[in-house]
């Protein structure tokens, strides 16, 4: 069953601009995973924040995790026109490493 | 990175045939895989685990007997949609790991399309 909730369901910002997506989760994990795809094409992995960590960065990418409030955000700064995509959320909470995937978030970022 | 590839990449068929999705590992050697449908604008739905050498283990409400899966070697698995009806049009993804609760590497999907 799908656990991860994304909002916002889409947004729209100019290029330049930050995107802040969020997502929640209902059980425990042992690492959460933001994934990208580019429309009708397979995921692209960004990056995996464990439980044990707060915050994650990779180059535009910032992850922040609240295992109290079981959610996650997804910041992408300076954003172009080639980000455009959908952005999803996994957890992997249990055993054989199942992920769980939200519902998303399409950001379209207008040059 | 890790590669998985998946043939074909788009398909379509006629209603009640059999239609058979590969996903390889190429470059490592995936002791999991993990199968995924993708409905139009909607999020991955995790359909089944498949382990070498051993039956899958498929999610709520996924049909064993209509979404054949078979992982013989440490690089392939395959998914057969059988007697394919339109509601099977969608979106399917592989997934491998090799291993460890860290990333997963997907395949780059197969869209099919049941007429």
């Amino acid at each position: 069953s799908q656990q991860g909730e994304e909002d916002p369901q889409a947004l729209s910002i100019q290029e330049g601009e930050n995107a802040t997506m969020n997502c929640s989760y209902k059980t425990s994990i042992n690492n959460l995973q933001w994934y990208r795809q580019n429309s009708g094409r397979g995921l692209v992995h960004l990056i995996l924040i464990r439980s044990n960590e707060r915050e994650k960065h990779s180059g535009r990418l910032r992850v922040t995790l609240d295992t109290s409030k079981k959610s996650s955000s997804l910041l992408i700064t300076a954003s172009r026109a080639a980000d455009t995509a959908s952005y999803f959320c996994a957890t992997d909470g249990g055993s054989n490493y199942k992920l769980t995937f939200g519902k998303g978030t399409l950001l379209t970022v207008n040059p | 990175g890790a590669v998985v590839s998946q043939h074909p990449s788009w398909v379509i068929c006629k209603s009640g045939t059999s239609v058979k999705i590969e996903c390889r590992s190429l470059d490592f050697q995936a002791t999991t895989m993990f199968w995924y449908r993708q409905f139009p604008k909607q999020s991955l739905m995790l359909m089944a685990t498949s382990n070498e050498g051993s039956k899958a283990t498929y999610e709520q409400g996924v049909e064993k007997d209509k979404f054949l899966i078979n992982h013989a070697s440490l690089t392939l698995s395959t998914l057969t949609v059988t007697s394919a009806h339109p509601e099977d049009s969608s979106f399917y993804i592989c997934s491998g790991n090799p291993g460890g609760p860290d990333t997963q590497y997907f395949g780059p999907g197969t869209r099919l399309t049941v007429l």
